[in-house]
């Protein structure tokens, strides 16, 4: 029941744009994502509940698809505070008790 | 300030000498949980809790055990450690079994040779 995450792992300039995919096979009840910093934990970013939907905040957004097998993070004009491994969480219904993590996408941004 | 504490940070031991890892959390969450991290590997989940004296097992319990006596309180114990549990492990609460964001401890690496 992991989700699978793309791409493992991308190199951007700053100032440059980036999304990173997560999919699952079945429908889902929500999807998480978080940033991991090098030997720190993993951080909140924002997660999605019903289908079609979109949110973000700053220059960091995520959607989540009609039929709610995918979401899509997406990162805008990048800064270097960015760099880190993205990890997607999925859940499978409401009565789920486990949250499943992808294998992370690791984004480094520089200079 | 809302937070998940883990300890220890880190921890090098031998095969066989029982362990604990302790994890607090000061936000009141019903919901608690443990997961190791291996590269490649992403999270993944030993053990849960969606209350108190109410645990279950995650996709990797084998050789871990967990107690919840208090809802602040979840640790992670291993009995009889072993090399294949070397991990960087985490321990993460939330209000709610889903649909709410999980809050993760600073994490404890575990080193056993």
């Amino acid at each position: 029941q992991q989700p699978v995450q793309s791409p493992q792992a991308v190199i951007l300039r700053e100032g440059e744009d980036a999304v990173i995919n997560c999919s699952s096979s079945k429908a889902l009840y929500s999807v998480h994502w978080y940033r991991q910093k090098h030997g720190e934990a993993p951080v909140f970013l924002m997660i999605l509940l019903k289908g079609g939907e979109q949110k973000g905040h700053d220059k960091i957004s995520a959607s989540f698809n009609e039929k709610k097998q995918q979401s899509s993070l997406y990162l805008t004009a990048s800064q270097l505070s960015y760099s880190g491994t993205y990890f997607c969480g999925t859940e499978v219904g409401a009565g789920a008790n486990n949250l499943f993590f992808g294998t992370g996408t690791r984004l480094t941004v520089i200079p | 300030e809302a937070q998940v504490t883990q300890n220890p940070r880190y921890l090098i031991t031998v095969t066989g000498k029982k362990l604990t890892v302790t994890c607090s959390q000061n936000m009141n969450h019903e919901y608690m949980s443990w997961y190791r991290q291996d590269p490649g590997l992403g999270l993944r989940q030993i053990y849960y809790s969606m209350n108190v004296e109410v645990t279950d097992k995650g996709d990797v319990p084998e050789g871990y055990k967990v107690s919840r006596k208090e809802k602040r309180n979840f640790p992670l114990i291993l009995e009889s450690p072993s090399p294949n549990q070397t991990s960087l492990y985490f321990c993460a609460s939330s209000l709610t079994r889903t649909g709410r964001p999980q809050h993760f401890g600073d994490g404890t690496r575990l080193s056993i040779l």
